[in-house]
């Protein structure tokens, strides 16, 4: 079945350090990726997208994400976190222009001072 | 422009109850989509309406639920009779149907507890 897997429940990083939360998919074709976020009370907000060309994406709030064919992966990172980015973050794709979004079980980020 | 709006935000309703879930989509957007997360799940899709119509509804669990998008603009989403198992948030988006691929923005959500 066509799925996208984030390993990683919950983390915990320190203010100022780099941070990467990973995301693999499984399907047959390259699908159209995304990573959201939701913030305590907000709804979800789009950080960045991969559909083709250059396989690494820049995205707001200083975010960028590397698709990896080999790997079937899709990561997100930041150099430098804030610690206004602790929030929960959705890896999701689609396989069409106008299709539903498949969602991985996201990623709880706690950020530390 | 104002962004997806869901009403109520917060809904708790007793077993057997019925509850009306309300989305409005950003303006001039063809496509709407209902999205439920139970707690400690995942994001699980619903159902996907063009403008009227029903597009893709293989998300809906049952037919307790019931949605509907009157003259294709604001959508609402009818539970009825409510089971504990609906208890979640349910995610309305919205895109157009041309541009930009498929990029959904999403309400915050209503959180619906049944008791």
């Amino acid at each position: 079945a066509q799925s996208v897997t984030q390993p990683d429940i919950h983390i915990t990083v320190s203010e100022g350090a780099s941070l990467e939360l990973r995301c693999n998919y499984s399907y047959g074709a390259t699908p159209y990726l995304f990573w959201y976020v939701q913030s305590p009370g907000q709804g979800l907000q789009l950080l960045l997208k991969y559909f083709s060309g250059d396989t690494l994406v820049q995205g707001i709030k200083g975010f960028e994400a590397e698709f990896k064919r080999s790997q079937s992966s899709f990561n997100l990172r930041k150099p430098s976190v804030h610690w206004s980015d602790a929030a929960e973050y959705f890896c999701a794709y689609t396989t069409g222009t106008a299709s539903k979004l498949t969602f991985g079980t996201g990623t709880r980020l706690q950020v530390t001072l | 422009e104002a962004g997806v709006t869901q009403f109520p935000s917060h809904s708790v309703i007793e077993k057997g109850q019925t509850v009306t879930l309300r989305c409005d989509p950003i303006s001039g957007h063809d496509n709407l989509y209902w999205y439920r997360r139970v707690m400690g799940k995942e994001i699980k899709f619903l159902l996907h309406f063009v403008k009227e119509s029903k597009q893709d509804e293989s998300g809906m669990p049952n037919n307790r639920f019931l949605a509907e998008r009157t003259g294709g603009t604001y959508s609402t989403l009818k539970v009825q009779p409510a089971e504990l198992e609906d208890s979640g948030v349910y995610f309305c988006a919205s895109s157009r149907t041309s541009g930009s691929h498929n990029e959904q923005f999403f309400g915050p959500g209503t959180r619906l507890t049944v008791l």
